[in-house]
């Protein structure tokens, strides 16, 4: 079975310039997370979708920021303009309901975000 | 609110040694705990879990106990390999915080010499 899928892999990309993070969840699951992982702060949750309604967004850091998830197998991750500070590696993770407190969560490999 | 502290890395080991790696945490009430582990250019993946106080969590060789009097989950393992060089996270999830929301610590860089 394919595990969460992220692309691209690696992106550079210059400040002020529009980026777009893709994540497709394992087939099945219902609930999606977006993270992200920066030496100083570590690994943050910066929104979470069950049934593809976005839940908590509240880890999300600015209006910069947005996600969607428009269907059951496909979430994007925006960043619009983006800054050298939003250079990092982004996450994504799903798991089958998010209700239960300990549902493992299936982590893809990641984006590392470069911005200059 | 919630939180998880584990030990400073790098830690530097030779093969077959003993690991510990420690970790603590806040939270009311009664938590999950898990440790992540981290391969190079790898995603997250769940070495173990426990859920309740005085559960034993193991995978691969590695065990942590859930105490709860000391707030503490340690990750052990008896004799480590250069293939378990990785980053260690340990989380914890619920007890008083959201059931879905995990709450991670900055991560310990375990690398392990032939």
């Amino acid at each position: 079975d394919a595990g969460v899928i992220q692309s691209p892999r690696h992106e550079v990309t210059e400040m002020g310039q529009e980026v777009t993070l893709r994540c497709k969840p394992i087939s099945g699951h219902n609930s999606l997370f977006w993270y992200r992982q920066t030496m100083m702060r570590g690994l943050e949750l910066l929104i979470y979708f069950n049934n593809n309604v976005p839940i908590d967004d509240s880890g999300m850091p600015e209006d910069r920021f947005s996600a969607k998830m428009p269907n059951a197998s496909f979430s994007t991750l925006k960043i619009q303009p983006s800054e050298p500070r939003d250079s990092a590696v982004y996450f994504c993770a799903s798991s089958l309901s998010g209700e239960s407190s300990y549902n493992e969560q299936f982590f893809g490999p990641g984006t590392r975000l470069t911005v200059l | 609110g919630n939180s998880v502290t584990q030990m400073e890395g790098p830690v530097t080991l030779s093969e077959e040694a003993f690991l510990t790696i420690n970790c603590t945490y806040t939270a009311t009430g009664y938590p999950s705990l898990f440790w992540y582990v981290q391969y190079p250019g790898e995603g997250l993946q769940l070495l173990l879990k426990a859920t309740k106080a005085d559960d034993k969590g193991s995978n691969k060789g590695f065990e942590a106990t859930y105490r709860k009097e000391t707030t503490s989950f340690h990750l052990e393992k008896g004799s480590v390999q250069v293939s378990d060089s990785a980053v260690y996270f340990c989380a914890l999830s619920g007890g008083g915080g959201s059931n879905y929301k995990l709450t991670f610590g900055k991560g310990t860089l375990l690398t392990v010499n032939p």
